[in-house]
């Protein structure tokens, strides 16, 4: 079964600065999907990120990137230039992208990030 | 607007005391899920349901039921809810092959 693990529960930065979130998976599989969600105090939950396993490029989103490093199973967030919206609950995600697999987003414990203004 | 949508956002309940948590979207999605979110635990899937009639167990889906009458709703069943069920719960869809999974609002249950 597959497991994704997020070894930091918190984190803080100070606004404007750039901050890296880690997450690492366990899997047998050579395709796969791996996400980042936000959740914010709302609570509602939103993809920042995606990256497909296929790809070597590393996914980015405005001023959300990604590390991914296939052989090491590792799948960083890098969020640049903090700003105070982004203080929220982060989950690592991961989705087999066919089989019974499919239907599921194994969630890693989640990182409370804090900004400091 | 597209969107998922859960009713009640909050309940308070007893021991015992059955409930339904309704779920429905506007989307036509094939694929739907039930996930409860514990402190230290992340999220994890109760139940899921590929199509009208088409359910399956998750990751956690004891003292749970669901039922897939209609493409669009994906009701959550606690017949005998316990305090150990007392948690924030997020039902969930996703076209077929698409990437996106889109979340409700979350519901959050405490039982005494």
């Amino acid at each position: 079964a597959q497991t994704v693990t997020q070894s930091q529960p918190e984190m803080s930065v100070q606004e404007a600065e750039t901050v890296t979130l880690s997450c690492t998976y366990d899997t047998s599989e050579s395709d796969y999907y791996l996400f980042w969600y936000k959740q914010p105090p709302s609570r509602q939950m939103i993809l920042v990120i995606r990256q497909e396993a296929y790809k070597q490029q590393n996914a980015t989103e405005n001023r959300f990137s990604v590390n991914f490093q296939k052989a090491a199973k590792s799948f960083s967030l890098k969020i640049s230039d903090s700003q105070l919206g982004d203080a929220a609950m982060y989950f690592c995600a991961y989705r087999n992208p066919r089989g019974k697999g499919a239907q599921k987003l194994v969630f890693g414990q989640g990182t409370r990030l804090t900004i400091n203004p | 607007e597209a969107q998922v949508t859960q009713n009640p956002r909050y309940l308070i309940t007893v021991t015992g005391k059955k409930l339904t948590v309704t779920c429905s979207q506007n989307m036509n999605h094939e694929y739907m899920s039930w996930y409860r979110q514990d402190p230290g635990l992340g999220l994890r899937q109760i139940y899921y349901s590929m199509n009208v009639e088409v359910t399956d167990k998750g990751d956690v889906p004891e003292g749970y039921k669901v039922s897939r009458k209609e493409k669009r709703n994906f009701p959550l069943i606690l017949e005998s809810p316990s305090p150990n069920q007392t948690s924030l719960y997020f039902c969930a869809s996703r076209r077929q092959g698409d990437y996106e999974q889109y979340f409700g609002p979350g519901t959050r249950l405490t039982v005494t």
